[in-house]
């Protein structure tokens, strides 16, 4: 069984459309995360919820806004999407902290037309 | 100027042969660093993590280094394998936060 997954993979759409990208873990961790990776593949921490509560939001447009409906579930919902927006977008969860080991999602590729 | 600087940026090797990435980062104090290996359209893997007190730490064919009064680490693999193929980021963890490399591509021909 997958431990992180993410859906869609791939997730095509129009500038100034709304999408959403679910990601769900099932080994009962209590912090998810939620990354940009760009062109350069850079990773770059967009947000982080402990137990339903969001505990980093590293400047990221407030277009961008993570849902968590319970602990096992970190959705990511983007408004109004900008051409900047094509990236991997990658899950992630750890068992408690940022400084215990994340696992990975398989990563989401948006591209925005 | 990013506070994880990775070096080199990309390499290539012969299968077999034996390679060394590295990692030098200027924030401290930091609660442990990370290597994680990426394969192509995956998402990053971790390989090791080590303390602030941790100097070594190997997994398998990965060996991991830290020297805290350089602000140094290193990853060595031995008897690179095809499957090496990737992108190698290191990950400095300061309390909640956390600062990531931009990696090293490696890739191993035959």
């Amino acid at each position: 069984d997958t431990a992180v997954s993410q859906t869609p993979k791939y997730l095509v759409t129009q500038m100034g459309n709304d999408k959403s990208i679910k990601c769900e873990q099932n080994l009962g961790h209590d912090t998810m995360y939620w990354y940009k990776q760009d062109s350069k593949k850079f990773l770059k921490i967009m947000f982080s919820y402990n137990n339903k509560e969001l505990i980093i939001n590293e400047t990221v447009p407030n277009r961008f806004s993570p849902k968590s409906p319970d602990k096992a579930h970190l959705n990511l919902h983007i408004n109004s999407l900008e051409l900047g927006d094509s990236a991997v977008y990658f899950c992630a969860s750890s068992q408690r902290t940022s400084r215990d080991t994340q696992y990975f999602g398989p990563g989401t590729r948006l591209t925005v037309l | 100027k990013n506070q994880v600087e990775q070096s080199p940026q990309s390499l290539i090797i012969l299968e077999g042969k034996n390679c060394t990435l590295q990692c030098n980062y200027t924030v401290s104090p930091f609660s442990n660093l990370r290597w994680y290996k990426q394969d192509t359209g995956r998402g990053p893997v971790s390989l090791t993590i080590m303390t602030f007190s941790e100097n070594t730490k190997s997994n398998g064919r990965y060996t991991a280094t830290l020297d805290a009064d350089t602000k140094q680490s290193s990853l060595h693999i031995t008897a690179s394998q095809l499957s090496d193929s990737a992108s190698y980021i290191c990950v400095v963890t300061i309390s909640n936060d956390m600062r990531f490399g931009a990696g090293t591509r490696l890739t191993v021909k035959p």
